[in-house]
Parts: C-alpha cells; structure tokens; sequence
C-alpha cells in the first residue's frame, strides 16, 4: 500500500518555512525521506526508525511517529536549493530487505 | 568519483526489441537495486540484490530480468520491449539492506 503525501505541491518564498507529511495504512519499520530535482537522481536526506525519532539536516529535519503511522519532514528558512520534489519510502516489518515504497512525492517551489 | 553509474544514460528502441541497462558502483556497497519511475513520477521497486543474491523480486514481468555478476555490478535487461516499459529506470545501492539508498543517474528509456 503506497504511503500518501500532503500536501501535493508548495509554493514558497525563501525564508518560508514548510513540512510535508507521508501517512501510511500499514505499521511503519522505517521512513526514509528524498529530494528529486527535475532531470536528476533521487538524493537520500534522512533515515527514521521506529522509536518515535526525530532526526535533524543543518535546516531540515523530520520526526516520526510510530502510533499514528506517520511521518513529518520540516523545512526551515526555505532556500533557493530547496526546489524540487520530496518522496518518502516506507519500510513495513523487520525484513531486512530494504524494500521501499515511495509516495506519490511533493513538489516544492522555492521563489525569491 | 562517480559513486553510482548507469550505461546509457538514454535508449531510445523499437517495440520487441532486447535491450540490456548496466549500473556499477564503487561505494563498496552490498545491495542494489532497479527501480522504474513512471511519466508521473511515481517510483517502485522492481529487484533488489545483496551479495549477489536476489531478495526483492516484485511483481515485474518476466520479460525483465536482472543479473549480478559481482557486488559491484547489477545488470537489467529486457525482452520484448513494450510501449508500457518507457520510463526512467533507477539503479540505486546500500550499505545494507536497511540503509540509505544511493542511486544512479537513471536511464531514459523510450520504446517507440
């Protein structure tokens, strides 16, 4: 079952702040959480395991949480580099496979 | 250094054709993966490899078939080519199975 993101997209003026959500249906081992720019590979930002974690990337940060099967990534004084969409993988279960299944992704757009 | 490499970056082919992707890493990774990521973005799972043996194996057709000669390599090719198989397809590798996941520059593929 394909976690879902909100919101879709986010358009924001540097210095804005945004978080984006991944809900999933199914109990969550792990969320991992990427940044996809246009024409460009997927870049790996922030593991989180189950346990309520909160992890932090100089302005992005994210946290996890374990009973609502959900996940939060927060972006902080927006910049310019920050463009580009999100997606979140979730892991289910302790198989120790590394199977991903990534959200429908948001796109966010950073403005002068 | 290219950690993640993928030949050729795009592959434009004829319906029924066979064509064949390769990925090499040199992060000295133990898994790897193939992903398809569609004209909407959305990202999936096709195989995943750890120490040269198959782990992940979704539900693909059976024209796609993956191979790995050594850790550091994993091959995917295709039969029969589709105008359903066009998207950009992903090679990606771990650490280990549960790690962060570092991917390739992708290849575009078009079946005309």
């Amino acid at each position: 079952q394909q976690p879902v993101q909100s919101p879709q997209a986010v358009i924001l003026r540097e210095g804005e702040d945004a978080v984006i959500n991944c809900s999933s249906s199914k109990a969550l081992y792990s969320v991992h959480w990427y940044r996809q720019k246009h024409g460009e590979a997927p870049v790996f930002l922030m593991i989180l395991l189950k346990g309520g974690e909160q992890k932090g990337h100089e302005k992005i940060s994210a946290s996890f949480n374990e009973k609502k099967q959900q996940s939060s990534l927060y972006l902080t004084a927006s910049q310019l580099s920050y463009s580009g969409t999100y997606f979140c993988g979730t892991e289910h279960g302790s198989s120790n496979t590394g199977k991903l299944i990534f959200g429908q992704g948001t796109t966010l757009q950073v403005k002068p | 250094d290219t950690a993640v490499s993928q030949t050729p970056k795009y592959l434009v082919t004829q319906m029924g054709n066979d064509k064949s992707i390769k990925c090499e890493q040199n992060l000295g990774h133990d898994t790897m993966y193939w992903y398809k990521q569609d004209s909407k973005k959305f990202l999936k799972i096709m195989f995943s490899y750890n120490n040269k043996e198959l782990i992940i194996n979704e539900t693909v057709p059976n024209r796609f078939s993956p191979k790995s000669p050594d850790k550091a390599h994993l091959n995917l090719h295709i039969n029969s080519l589709e105008l359903g198989d066009s998207a950009v397809y992903f090679c990606a590798s771990s650490q280990a199975p549960q790690g962060p996941q570092y991917f390739g520059p992708g290849t575009r593929l078009t079946v005309l």
